[in-house]
């Protein structure tokens, strides 16, 4: 089977930093993904990685180590509109490499 | 806007009535895939279309569930003899050969009464 585990709420101020944390288990493994989704809207891609170490677009970077099945999405100068739902979804060798488990996700909340 | 369409946005059915959800992806995405996604939780994977071909079917998926993905364009969804439990946002995404980063449409919110 497969599982992911993501913190559900995380808090924090405008400008602060904030980690989002995603753990997973599954039978095999192309990379981790990350999405943002405001409420009523849709997911949002926002990040890609397959290889281990650090990925960075703008105030986003994403973090992934494969020896541990775990990876986190950092925020940087948090801005009120990054108030949202966070999903971290796995890429899987099932489905001709098109598996896409996605975890509970982490809301979070930018508070002035 | 992130150019995959979904028709329609809400859709109220009564239990036992049959809908159908239509989704256009973006034009030269060959990948298409349905999602279900209920409140609180991650999208859950229902199916995959390459081109017009159904590669894979969620084991979750009762036979009340069709898709469709005629000429590898638009696809359909159709949910035979709602119940109360198929209530929730149906998604769908595209993506390109490559796959990594799949395009979420805005979904059809459905309420089964």
């Amino acid at each position: 089977g497969q599982s992911l585990e993501q913190p559900s709420e995380v808090t924090a101020v405008e400008g602060a930093i904030v980690q989002i944390n995603c753990t997973y288990q599954t039978s095999g493994f192309y990379g981790l993904s990350w999405y943002q989704q405001h409420d009523g809207g849709a997911p949002t891609f926002l990040s890609y990685n397959a290889l281990d170490g650090l990925e960075e677009t703008g105030r986003f970077s994403s973090f992934l180590s494969r020896s541990d099945s775990y990876g986190y999405l950092l925020l940087q100068e948090l801005q009120m509109k990054d108030s949202a739902s966070y999903f971290c979804a796995v890429r899987s060798p099932d489905n001709y490499g098109q598996n896409f488990v996605f975890g509970p996700g982490t809301r979070l909340s930018v508070l002035p | 806007d992130t150019g995959v369409s979904q028709d329609p946005r809400h859709k109220i059915t009564k239990r036992g009535q049959n809908v159908t959800f239509r989704c256009d992806p973006i034009s030269e995405h060959n990948r298409l895939y349905w999602y279900r996604q209920t409140l609180g939780q991650g999208p859950e994977f229902l199916t995959y279309f390459q081109n017009e071909a159904q590669l894979e079917k969620s084991r979750l998926l009762s036979d009340r569930f069709s898709a469709e993905r005629p000429k590898g364009s638009f696809s359909t969804l159709e949910i035979q003899r709602t119940e109360q439990g198929d209530s929730a946002m149906y998604l769908c995404a595209s993506s390109s050969s490559s796959g990594s980063t799949q395009y979420f449409g805005p979904g059809t919110r459905l309420l089964v009464l």
